[in-house]
């Protein structure tokens, strides 16, 4: 168990909807990061927080948002749903931004979304 | 360009050999790098990381090795297990903002 926790563990739904998936952090990490895997693909990033602010943004739809919160979970929004969406969405966590050699990931289970 | 290039894409050996996956990179600059290991359906899991003043790290069965001149790294694995089979996934991290690149990673099935 990595401390780091997803809900919900899995979403069914439509395309053209919106859903919301959340994350909250190992206690006391201030960095959040958000990925996107597809059926038997590398883990593509999406977006890192750091203490409620934007600090890195890679391969994010406009489609996609995501913010962190004065408590620092954070809430990764889907919007405009699309077969394509299908995916595996992993937050992971880490004390720092990034930087240093000994700082690490910590992923969480993941949230599996089908959109049909 | 930032990238970072594993081989071999998929990989089956019999339960209690050793293997080898290899990690090539083209990132500058470089800050460190980390091999993951990934259960399917899973988070990856860090199982070492390696600055540019490493050589070898060990974590059990498993080895990494860095060759910072020739920019490639390996993670090699003794006696292996059923519990091994994963995808192993090779991180660097770059810049002065330390933008991690990930690998595409190598599915490892390990048979009875």
């Amino acid at each position: 168990d990595s401390g780091v926790t997803q809900t919900p563990k899995h979403l069914i739904t439509a395309t053209g909807q919106r859903v919301t998936l959340r994350c909250s952090p190992r206690s006391g990490d201030l960095s959040v990061y958000w990925y996107q895997q597809s059926l038997d693909q590398g883990l593509q990033f999406l977006i890192q927080y750091y203490n409620g602010e934007e600090r890195a943004k890679g391969n994010i739809l406009e489609r996609f948002s995501a913010q962190q919160f004065p408590d620092l979970h954070s809430e990764l929004n889907l919007s405009s749903l699309e077969l394509g969406d299908s995916a595996l969405y992993f937050c992971a966590s880490s004390v720092k931004l990034g930087r240093g050699g000994d700082n690490e990931q910590f992923f969480g289970p993941g949230t599996r979304l089908t959109v049909l | 360009k930032n990238q970072v290039e594993q081989s071999p894409q998929s990989l089956i050996i019999l339960e209690g050999k050793n293997c080898t996956l290899q990690c090539n990179y083209t990132v500058s600059p470089f800050s460190n790098l980390r091999w993951y290991k990934q259960d399917t359906g899973r988070g990856p899991v860090s199982l070492t990381i390696m600055t540019f003043s490493e050589n070898t790290k060990s974590n059990g069965r498993y080895t990494a090795t860095l060759d910072a001149d020739t920019k490639q790294s390996s993670l090699h694995i003794t006696a292996s297990q059923l519990s091994d089979s994963a995808s192993y996934i090779c991180v660097v991290s770059a810049g002065s903002n330390y933008q991690l690149i990930w690998g595409a990673g190598t599915k490892l099935i390990i048979k009875p």
